[in-house]
């Protein structure tokens, strides 16, 4: 069964701290991984999207990585900001297919 | 660029009424469309998928139904609203390089 898990759930961390957040996912055949923010009451953002072929990529304090062979990918978020504040949701789709699998995501909350 | 409304932002109902949720996409012709429900605290639920003009395909059994009368319209709607239609619905659009979103309708039956 396709499915994408995210941990942890929730994380406080405080200002201008690191921070990852990791996604696990059983979808096959893989086609792509991407990664969004989603503030409370608004729709997601996209912050990276990755191929089978990519390891990183970089979208200003966000860097993604993905390990095909592991099927783990991680987001870290480098030296956190107030408006950090917000779910992260990791999105898995397959090849020839039009839906995609969304993890439950992490509810981030950064302290001043 | 590609640009994706959705409307209205919030809405309250009674259970029993009807429903109507309007999605419009610019800047893209013969988008993959999606509505998702997202209860608190929830990941995101598929409800339906088109993949063009008149083609609907849907994820769960519910009280929920939708259309695409345009290349560029996506509508959900119910006949009579449960309680437990409340959440929050988005619309998206995609292929295989993008998956956009609308900005959410936040639905409370009451």
């Amino acid at each position: 069964k396709n499915q994408v898990e995210q941990s942890p759930q929730s994380l406080i961390i405080l200002e201008g701290k690191n921070c990852t957040l990791q996604c696990n996912y059983t979808v096959s055949p893989f086609s792509n991984l991407r990664w969004y923010k989603q503030d409370t009451g608004r729709g997601p953002v996209s912050l990276t999207i990755m191929t089978f072929s990519e390891n990183t990529k970089s979208n200003g304090r966000y860097t993604a990585t993905l390990d095909a062979d592991t099927k783990q990918s991680s987001l870290h978020i480098t030296a956190s900001q107030l408006s950090d504040s917000a779910s992260y949701i990791c999105v898995v789709s397959a090849l020839g297919t039009y839906k995609y699998i969304f993890g439950t995501g992490t509810r981030l909350k950064v302290l001043a | 660029s590609q640009t994706i409304h959705q409307w209205p932002a919030t809405l309250v109902q009674p259970v029993g009424s009807p429903l109507s949720l309007e999605c419009t996409v610019e800047g893209t012709s013969n988008p993959n469309l999606y509505w998702y429900r997202q209860a608190a605290g929830r990941g995101l639920q598929l409800l339906f998928y088109s993949v063009g003009i008149g083609q609907i395909s849907s994820e769960v059994p519910q009280n929920l139904s939708a259309s695409r009368p345009q290349d560029r319209q996506f509508i959900l709607s119910s006949k009579k609203l449960l309680l437990s239609d409340s959440g929050f619905y988005l619309c998206a659009w995609g292929d295989n390089e993008k998956l956009f979103f609308g900005s959410g309708t936040q639905l409370s039956v009451l």
